[in-house]
């Protein structure tokens, strides 16, 4: 079965620091691999997502993702972090095929920014 | 824009009340879902509408049961509410049923006590 493991629950990083979330997934073929995030009391926004090609995708907000098929794994990175940053992160994985009703999403990173 | 629009936005239910979360999107989309949000397990699909009339179980559908109204709207219904149900409950909508990203509701927090 698919499923999406992200090990850091909670994460605090200093403001103008480097910050890379970590993601794992498990699925059999190729997958569908999205980063989702939520603002305090807001629904989840798109920040990128990776179907095929370019193996490191930009996304909005000066975030970018790598996708390593060897290590299973789909971090999230940013070089700067900007107090507006904090929020949760959830990374998802498309199952079968990448179908949108079929996204399997992570239990969540919680980014906290000190100034 | 409007964009993905949940009522209520909170709400607290005594233990086998009924109740029904509307959503309504105006981007004309044609897929429409339901999410739960639960600390530490993320969020898992109740159930999705890939059309208008047409809707599909998710992960976790016991207990719930929806209707496609029109394109538009995409009601969530509680019919005898449990303390197990107490979560945040998310609309989302997307154009197509694959490769799109989804547009979320701001959600609806929901007690049952």
């Amino acid at each position: 079965a698919q499923s999406v493991t992200q090990p850091d629950i909670h994460i605090t990083v200093s403001e103008g620091a480097s910050l890379e979330l970590r993601c794992n997934y498990s699925y059999g073929a190729t997958p569908y691999l999205f980063w989702y995030v939520q603002s305090p009391g807001q629904g989840l926004q798109l920040l990128l997502k990776y179907f095929s090609g370019d193996t490191l995708v930009q996304g909005i907000k000066g975030f970018e993702a790598e996708f390593k098929r060897s290590q299973s794994s789909f971090n999230l990175r940013k070089p700067s972090v900007h107090w507006s940053d904090a929020a949760e992160y959830f990374c998802a994985v498309g199952a079968e095929g990448g179908a949108t009703n079929k996204l399997i999403f992570g239990t969540g990173t919680l980014l906290a920014v000190q100034p | 824009n409007a964009g993905v629009t949940q009522t209520p936005k909170f709400q607290v239910l005594k233990t086998g009340q009924s109740m029904t979360l509307q959503c309504a999107q105006d981007m004309n989309h044609n897929s429409m879902y339901w999410y739960r949000q639960d600390p530490g397990m993320g969020l898992r699909l109740i159930y999705y509408s890939a059309s208008e009339g047409t809707t599909d179980k998710g992960e976790v559908p016991n207990g719930y049961n929806v209707s496609r109204l029109n394109k538009r709207e995409f009601s969530l219904r509680l019919e005898s509410a449990a303390p197990s149900q107490t979560s945040v409950y998310f609309c989302a909508s997307s154009n197509r049923d694959r490769d799109e990203k989804l547009f979320f509701g701001s959600g609806t927090q929901l007690s049952v006590l």
